[in-house]
């Protein structure tokens, strides 16, 4: 099936530095998201970007699909933005349906 | 708010024993997916289910099993609970089947196996 690597891996920050989280992914895809899980479990989604870029307040994206890569810039980092960051993929391919997750960053912001 | 909910928030069952979790999914949504996320690992794929049939499966026994009502909820029901079954299930709804859409996470159910 197709991977997912998520870098770094943790990632600890001073409130007000900027970040970049990185997703490879194996194979084509036609859907990737991005989430932040917070403490309490929910997924809350940030992008839906299987190619192209958006931005969203403090926070972007960019999916190079053709690269197989994804980026998730989060800018003048709060306190309220620490959680674990997933990317999720689906292959083009075929097959079963459901997003396959990387393993996540976990961000940490210290005020 | 996805609009996504999904009863009962916490579980705690014994080992042998059988589960039901629901998941009711956003308003204008037919199909639903379920995920299974371990302590410290990324969500897992159990399957999906897409006008009330099974669209797909991820690599998950046969004694996980799901329906899909008209209204769209859906169950997930889980039998000869095993103490690895311990995880957060989440539930997930989008506007069609396919994948190729945004899926829209519930909070989840902390399930507890002893």
């Amino acid at each position: 099936g197709i991977q997912v690597e998520q870098s770094p891996p943790d990632l600890i920050l001073q409130e007000g530095a900027n970040s970049t989280l990185r997703c490879n992914f194996s194979d084509s895809v036609n859907n990737l998201q991005w989430f932040h899980q917070n403490p309490w479990g929910q997924l809350i989604n940030l992008f839906y970007i299987p190619s192209g870029t958006k931005q969203n307040g403090r926070l972007s994206a960019t999916t190079v699909a053709t690269e197989r890569y994804s980026l998730l810039y989060i800018s003048s980092s709060q306190t309220t933005d620490s959680g674990v960051y997933f990317c999720a993929v689906l292959y083009s391919g075929g097959g079963a349906d459901g997003l396959t997750f990387g393993k996540g960053t976990h961000l940490i912001i210290q005020p | 708010e996805t609009g996504v909910t999904q009863s009962p928030t916490h579980l705690i069952k014994t080992r042998g024993q059988q589960v039901t979790l629901r998941c009711s999914s956003q308003s204008g949504h037919n199909t639903v997916s379920w995920y299974q996320q371990a302590l410290g690992q990324g969500p897992q794929f159990i399957f999906q289910y897409y006008r009330e049939e099974e669209n797909g499966r991820g690599n998950f026994p046969p004694r996980f099993s799901g329906l899909q009502f008209p209204n769209y909820s859906s169950e997930l029901n889980v039998n000869a609970l095993e103490l690895d079954d311990s995880a957060l299930y989440l539930c997930a709804s989008s506007r069609s089947g396919g994948g190729a859409e945004t899926q829209y996470f519930g909070p989840g159910t902390r399930l507890l196996v002893l």
